[in-house]
């Protein structure tokens, strides 16, 4: 049992350029997410999902999109990275709406 | 969500209890309390929560007023791991996915 699995764990991009942050859970979760923690700061929510096939929008979405085609992954992608999108990004996910949020160990991306 | 205050920052000493104070005034009768800790720059990790009643596990106790605008984290006996940023969140129940709003937190640093 892996729990929340993120990679890549360290990333470097150029402005402009597209990538995918990979989420994986193995604990059967409905409920995932994904966060940003810019330094000195707390978690901000990007984006949501409540099952296979749903997703929504967080508090800071824009720049970010999500999918969510089976009930293990969770893919965050950066459409055109930009400076201000180097942040550490978690990934959580709870087996229920009000339960334990259990988080990945962060990807930490670095946008030129 | 309700909004919770913490103090910025505390010292605690080795092998001593740690009491961790968060006001949430604001707080709703479907909202629970929960805390979460950030050791370094790990992904968050669950400690406990609750609703109106005092809580207990094995990482923490967690003391509630009976108004329920306030509440009081302890950890008994605070070792040199315990130091993180503690992260006090109110939640509703029905709140749509697993989101918490997180904000600055408490950064406790346990002394020997």
């Amino acid at each position: 049992n892996a729990g929340v699995t993120q990679t890549p764990k360290f990333q470097v991009l150029k402005t402009g350029q597209s990538m995918t942050l990979q989420c994986a859970q193995d604990m059967n979760h409905e409920y995932m997410s994904w966060y940003r923690q810019d330094p000195g700061m707390g978690l901000r929510l990007i984006h949501y999902s409540v099952g296979a096939g749903i997703t929504d929008q967080g508090e800071v979405p824009n720049g970010y999109n999500v999918s969510r085609s089976t009930t293990e992954d969770f893919p965050l992608r950066l459409l055109s990275a930009a400076p201000s999108q180097t942040s550490v990004y978690f990934c959580a996910s709870s087996y229920s709406v009000s339960g334990e949020l259990f988080f990945g160990e962060g990807s930490r991306l670095t946008v030129l | 969500d309700a909004k919770t205050t913490q103090p910025p920052s505390m010292d605690c000493a080795e092998g001593r209890a740690a009491n961790l104070p968060c006001n949430h005034s604001t707080i709703s009768g479907n909202e629970y309390v929960y805390w979460y800790r950030q050791i370094h720059s790990q992904g968050p990790q669950y400690i406990i929560h609750g609703l109106k009643n005092n809580e207990t596990n094995e990482m923490a106790s967690l003391i509630i007023t009976e108004d329920r605008k306030s509440s009081t984290l302890i950890l008994p006996h605070a070792t040199l791991r315990d130091t993180a940023v503690y992260y006090c969140i109110v939640r509703s129940s029905k709140a749509a996915g697993n989101k918490l709003t997180f904000g600055g937190g408490t950064r406790v640093l346990v002394k020997p």
